[in-house]
């Protein structure tokens, strides 16, 4: 069966910090791997995916994820946060393209 | 601007009443996908349609039901509603081994 992790609900960093948005997956066969973000009262956004070929992704935005396959995780990083970055983030598992499966997210908060 | 369209954006409607959901995919998209999220579920996928066809289903409630049409777009049916029904419904499309893309959301409250 597959499923999805996103550690820590919510994270607060500072402007121009460090993003780091955890995700850990779970997979019997090569998966899919994808962050969204969701704006207040808007739909999923597709931030970045990977499906096969380079394990560093960069998406829009500034931000990047990483496939590693030892550690089963995918996690979502941007060097320097906005204050437009404060949203909710979903990491989402997809295996043959078929049904996904969605963390529960993490809502950012961006301190001034 | 996703391409998927959904409408109405917003729906206000009494309890036990049946409401209709519509949903036009991306131009290609042979699947389409809908999501109920609340605060208190967070974002719940219901049931999948590929090319008119039920491929997948998830948390959906025996009042809910779906369907895809021969030109893709796809209806979600809700009856009985009960004021836990109160969410925002998400379209998504996606072709095989794809991105899903989201539309922008119906706001159901039922009162």
């Amino acid at each position: 069966a597959q499923s999805v992790t996103q550690l820590g609900s919510h994270v607060s960093v500072s402007e121009g910090a460090l993003v780091l948005l955890r995700c850990n997956y779970s997979s019997s066969v090569p998966p899919y791997l994808f962050w969204y973000v969701q704006y207040p009262n808007q739909g999923l956004q597709l931030l970045l995916k990977y499906t096969t070929g380079a394990t560093l992704v960069k998406g829009i935005n500034g931000f990047e994820a990483e496939f590693k396959k030892s550690e089963t995780s995918f996690h979502l990083t941007k060097p320097s946060a906005h204050m437009s970055d404060a949203a909710e983030y979903f990491c989402a598992v997809s295996v043959g393209g078929n049904q996904f499966y969605f963390g529960t997210g993490t809502s950012l908060t961006v301190i001034p | 601007d996703s391409g998927v369209t959904q409408t109405p954006k917003h729906l206000i409607t009494a309890t036990g009443q049946r409401v209709t959901l519509r949903c036009s995919p991306r131009s290609g998209d042979l699947s389409v996908y809908w999501y109920q999220q609340s605060l208190d579920q967070g974002l719940q996928f219901l049931i999948q349609y590929y090319n008119g066809e039920e491929r997948a289903k998830g948390n959906i409630l025996e009042r809910f039901s779906a369907q895809q049409f021969p030109d893709l777009h796809s209806e979600l049916n809700l009856s009985s509603l009960e004021l836990g029904d109160s969410a925002l419904y998400f379209c998504a499309s996606s072709v095989v081994g794809g991105a899903q893309f989201f539309g922008p959301g119906t706001r159901l409250t039922v009162l």
